[in-house]
């Protein structure tokens, strides 16, 4: 069964740093998004891509964010400068339409 | 205001003790409303799409219900292996495929 699959799986950094969230989403999907968890709390949604450009972002998304897909099967998150409130769960899902599959998540940990 | 609230925060049954858990939203036009099973330091995984009030859909001993306030999930006796934090989300019509999520109910089933 096809899977989203996610690199790192641990990601420990300093505070300023940058870093980039690498993401493999389901071959046949459309729809591409971030979401973060911070721990404790719920899923929050950060951007949704589509046809090379971004569809919609939320707040937490500022210019510190970027989405990029690179190539034909990568969705990446870059994080210019990381801060310590970055600290976080990060999903990568896929879809082809309304249904989101989930990868195993990033764990982010800004020191 | 949130968009999802789910109760109880935590359940704990003894194994074979069927329960319910519920997910009450508040979105102008609903797309469709989402269940997954999160487990600890894992990504969300798809479980059930609910389109419109009255549909039912069911997967082994869980089976998720839907009216136009809310939608349950009920677990019919249930063994260690449900046990896991179980998320509601929803998709407004209008708003992208972006989720929106509740906080979770994480359910404990005890030998």
């Amino acid at each position: 069964e096809p899977e989203v699959t996610q690199t790192p799986s641990h990601q420990v950094t300093q505070m300023g740093q940058e870093v980039i969230l690498r993401c493999v989403p389901i071959s046949n999907h459309l729809y591409f998004y971030w979401y973060r968890q911070i721990l404790g709390q719920k899923v929050e949604f950060l951007v949704s891509f589509y046809n090379n450009e971004i569809s919609e972002k939320s707040e937490i998304f500022d210019d510190q964010f970027s989405v990029e897909r690179p190539d034909g099967s990568n969705f990446t998150l870059k994080i210019r400068s990381t801060k310590l409130e970055d600290s976080a769960m990060y999903f990568c899902a896929s879809s082809k339409v309304e249904t989101q599959y989930f990868g195993p998540g990033t764990r982010l940990l800004v020191l | 205001e949130d968009q999802v609230t789910q109760s109880p925060e935590a359940l704990r049954l003894q194994e074979g003790e069927s329960s319910s858990l519920n997910c009450s939203y508040t979105v102008s036009g609903l797309r469709g409303l989402f269940w997954y099973r999160q487990d600890p330091g894992k990504g969300p995984e798809f479980l059930f799409t609910l389109y419109s009030a009255g549909e039912e859909k069911e997967k082994e001993r869980l089976k998720a219900t839907l009216t136009k306030k809310e939608s349950f999930l009920h677990i019919t006796a249930p063994k260690p292996e449900d046990s896991a934090t179980y998320l509601c989300a929803v998709q407004e019509i209008g708003n992208d495929y972006k989720l929106s999520f509740g906080a979770g109910t994480t359910v404990t089933v005890r030998a």
